[in-house]
């Protein structure tokens, strides 16, 4: 059964860092990866979608890499800022199109 | 202003009653689905529907249902045997399987 793993759980950072999330899965059969944001009390936003044939997506300071043979993503946040303070959610979709998601990273960046 | 609305906000249930919880999408999606989640967890799938009039269980569809009637609604009923029902539910779209997933803004249900 697919399981996704986020590390850390939560981070703290100075605004201007530039951070990076991680996101592991069990099995690497995947269709594609999506990374979403999470404001609290909210639904989730839609970052960035990688298709399983893709190493990398990139939107603005985000960057999603792709590892699909090692079952590893990589959310990059070039120099962060306040308003990236969020949740922030990988999920893998398996064939049948259903998402398998990860617990999240809370993100807090203090300026 | 195309989107995915969800509503109440909040909803409060009392021992023993069922509710439903509203999913609409003016997106021109064929495929919904709900999704339940609890603190510090990820989101686990309740039910989907790829096309009107079929729907699959997800993970967790023990004391819940739902209806697929018209392409833009999608409602869910949490009955009286699910126990734990104290949840924020989630509901989403997308054009097809492999698709993004867009999301509502939730619906957070208490039990009184």
């Amino acid at each position: 059964k697919q399981e996704v793993t986020q590390i850390p759980a939560a981070l703290s950072v100075p605004e201007g860092e530039n951070l990076v999330l991680n996101c592991s899965f069990t099995d690497s059969a995947i269709y594609n990866l999506q990374w979403f944001r999470q404001d609290p009390g909210k639904g989730l936003t839609s970052l960035l979608l990688i298709q399983s044939s893709q190493r990398e997506q990139t939107s603005g300071r985000l960057n999603a890499s792709l590892d699909k043979s090692s079952g590893r993503s990589t959310l990059y946040i070039a120099a962060s800022q306040p308003g990236d303070s969020a949740t922030y959610l990988c999920a893998v979709r398996e064939s049948q199109g259903n998402l398998i998601f990860g617990k999240g990273t809370k993100l807090s960046v203090k300026p | 202003d195309g989107g995915i609305t969800q509503s109440p906000k909040y909803l409060f249930r009392k021992e023993g009653q069922n509710v439903t919880l509203s999913c609409e999408q003016n997106l021109n999606h064929d495929a919904m689905y709900w999704y339940r989640q609890d603190p510090g967890q990820g989101l686990r799938l309740i039910y989907y529907s790829q096309i009107v009039n079929d729907f699959q269980k997800g993970d967790i569809a023990e004391g819940y249902s739902v209806s697929r009637e018209k392409k833009e609604s999608f409602p869910l009923t949490v009955t009286s045997a699910q126990k734990n029902p104290t949840a924020f539910y989630l509901c989403a779209s997308s054009s097809g399987p492999a698709g993004t997933q867009y999301f509502g803004p939730g619906t957070r249900l208490l039990v009184l």
